[in-house]
This record gives C-alpha cells, structure tokens and sequence, in this order.
C-alpha cells in the first residue's frame, strides 16, 4: 500500500510556463513533507519542504503547496527552464524522523525549449 | 565538501557470488541512511544508524543482506549469496541526525546487475 502517491509518472511542459507537479498521500500522521530532484545517474538531491503547519513555501522558482484536509501537495515551478527536466520524488514523514522517511515513485518532468 | 561518495558505481555479479557496496558519509554527518531503488518499488528503506548505531533494519529484505558502520564515516552494505532479483540500483544518503527533519545527501548510487 503506497502511503505517498505520484500519481503521474510524467510531464511535459514548455520552455518558460509553469509546472505543477502534484503528490497524494494517505497517513494523516505525516507532518513534514519534501520533494527532491533527480537526474540521470545521480543520486536525489533536495530541492524544498513544507512543514503541515505551513499551506506555502517558496524559494525562488519554486513552491510547495500542501492542502492537508485533501492530503495533497504539489510543486509549482515557475518559469520552467529545460535544466529543470529531472525526475521529481516527493517525500513524506512525521515525528521529526527521517527513519520513517516514504518516497512517491517520482515524476519525470521533461522541458522542452 | 566531496558529498556523500559510493563505490562501485555499477557492480556485475553472478548468482551465488559475495557483493560489498561502500559508502562515505559526508563530515560531520551523524546519520546513515540505505536505500534501493527498483522500477517497481521505488525507493526503499532498508536500514539506517545514528551514530554507528543501527536504528531501524526492517526494510532489510532477508538475512543475505547485512549493513555495518566500522566507524563514524564509513559503511558498508552487504549481500551474500546475491541473487538476480537483488538487482538495483543502492543509494546511501548522510544527514546531520535522524531525528530532525534536515535534508537527506545521497550518493550517486551503485548499479548491481546479479546475472
């Protein structure tokens, strides 16, 4: 039973639109959510997070929002840009632990110029 | 800062045959984190220590799979007798502590094809 849900396994969105990236999951327990990038042949790097007492952060292109009564998050990148066509993971826990850490299956975004 | 370093990167086995994954923590990171990925499964969990100390090795698999951290830097994943559906790709990932919600470093992975 996947607890955090990528529900599309690909997007692919034009040179300088934006790309909404979306994440379901179904423990009401998870209370710290992240979403990471990967590229081919290299391992997932840490892009931003939201705590469940936030519905928003930004940092730069990027936004996480989370709508916990819908138990979904989504990540808005705004302007994409073809260095940002990646597989994107969202990542849930709680407690404060990264031992209970669950990854989505990720979603691989290709921008194409 | 190197980053979180593993070797091999791609690693060929036959059935049967001993495999070692390393991995070097990042300095001054406390917490080492195993993962596999699979098309299938995505990623998993499959031990994690704080301090050298193994915390959670539920996500191991089966009793061929053993992890150790000789020292604060350093550690080691192995399979013994490895098998084709054992083929992966293995992340190890150092964070500052487990228990805080700082960002997980992974390594670039190793590739292990079990023929």
């Amino acid at each position: 039973d996947q607890q955090v849900k990528q529900n599309s396994p690909s997007l692919s969105v034009q040179e300088g639109r934006i790309s909404i990236l979306n994440c379901d999951y179904t423990n009401s327990m998870f209370d710290y959510f992240l979403w990471y990038k990967k590229y081919p042949a290299e391992g997932p790097t840490f892009l931003i997070s939201i705590s469940s007492i936030k519905d928003k952060n930004e940092d730069g292109r990027f936004t996480v929002f989370l709508n916990k009564s819908a138990k979904h998050l989504s990540l808005h990148i705004v302007p994409s840009q073809p260095g940002d066509s990646a597989v994107y993971f969202c990542a849930a826990s709680y407690g404060g632990s990264q031992g209970n850490l669950i990854f989505g299956k990720g979603t691989k975004l290709s921008v194409k110029p | 800062d190197a980053g979180v370093i593993q070797s091999p990167r791609h690693e060929v086995t036959e059935m049967g045959q001993e495999v070692t994954l390393r991995c070097k923590l990042i300095s001054g990171h406390n917490s080492l984190f195993w993962y596999r990925q699979t098309m299938m499964r995505g990623l998993e969990l499959l031990i994690y220590f704080n301090n050298n100390v193994p915390i959670d090795d539920s996500g191991m698999p089966e009793d061929r799979f053993s992890a150790k951290m000789p020292n604060a830097s350093f550690s080691t994943l192995k399979i013994q007798p490895s098998e084709p559906r054992d083929s992966a790709v293995y992340f190890c990932a150092s964070s500052f502590s487990a228990e805080t919600n700082s960002p997980l470093h992974f390594g670039n992975g190793t590739r292990l094809t079990v023929t």
